[in-house]
């Protein structure tokens, strides 16, 4: 079945600095990535996806990139903000449309 | 994700009691997935449906049961079997058409067994 690494768990950034979270999956028939942002309490909101037919997704600051040669994708969110502080997962679906998810990482944007 | 419902927010019961937590969706999604969640854990996967009257275990289904009897509901009992219940469970739902399975989640149930 699929595996999703994520690392770091957790990551501490400056204010308009850039964070950079890495997954790696081992199902090469995955073709879905979605990313979620979970702030403490709440439900996981999906804040950005990538299908494996492009190679990389951009939305205002966040941005995904899929190397589906090497099995590994990235989420990069630029001009950091302290909304940004949050839980962020990484997932994959495999051939049986279910989704395995990464551990998750902790993310803290110091003003 | 707001079509995606669950009930009640927190539920405490008494341990070796069975308890059934609700999910109901309004988006027409054709799959519906139960999570468990653990204080700094990923999300791991209970059951999973994608019709009407089937379903199929996930990584951790022991002490679970659903039952899928309409497109709109996937109840999750939580039963004595369980051997630690507490958690923070999420349900979701998904389109299972090829190239839009885009998967949203409720809100989730804290459940508190003492």
């Amino acid at each position: 079945g699929e595996n999703v690494e994520q690392h770091p768990s957790t990551l501490s950034v400056q204010e308009g600095d850039s964070a950079v979270i890495k997954c790696t999956y081992s199902d090469s028939a995955s073709n879905y990535f979605p990313w979620y942002k979970q702030e403490l309490g709440k439900r996981p909101q999906l804040i950005i996806d990538i299908r494996s037919n492009v190679g990389e997704k951009k939305d205002q600051r966040i941005a995904v990139t899929l190397n589906k040669t090497a099995k590994h994708f990235s989420l990069h969110i630029t001009e950091t903000q302290p909304e940004d502080s949050a839980v962020y997962f990484c997932a994959a679906n495999d051939s049986w449309g279910k989704f395995q998810f990464g551990a998750g990482t902790q993310v803290v944007v110091t003003p | 994700d707001g079509g995606i419902t669950q009930s009640p927010k927190y539920l405490f019961r008494k341990e070796g009691q069975n308890v059934t937590l609700s999910c109901e969706q309004n988006l027409n999604h054709d799959a519906m997935y139960w999570y468990r969640q653990d204080p700094g854990q990923g999300l791991r996967l209970i059951y999973y449906s994608q019709i009407v009257n089937d379903f199929q275990k996930g990584d951790i289904a022991e002490g679970y049961s659903v039952s899928r009897e309409k497109k709109e509901s996937f109840p999750l009992t939580v039963t004595s079997a369980q051997k630690n219940p507490t958690a923070f469970y999420l349900c979701a739902s998904s389109i299972t058409e090829t190239g839009r399975n885009e998967q949203y989640f409720g809100p989730g149930t804290r459940l508190t067994v003492t």
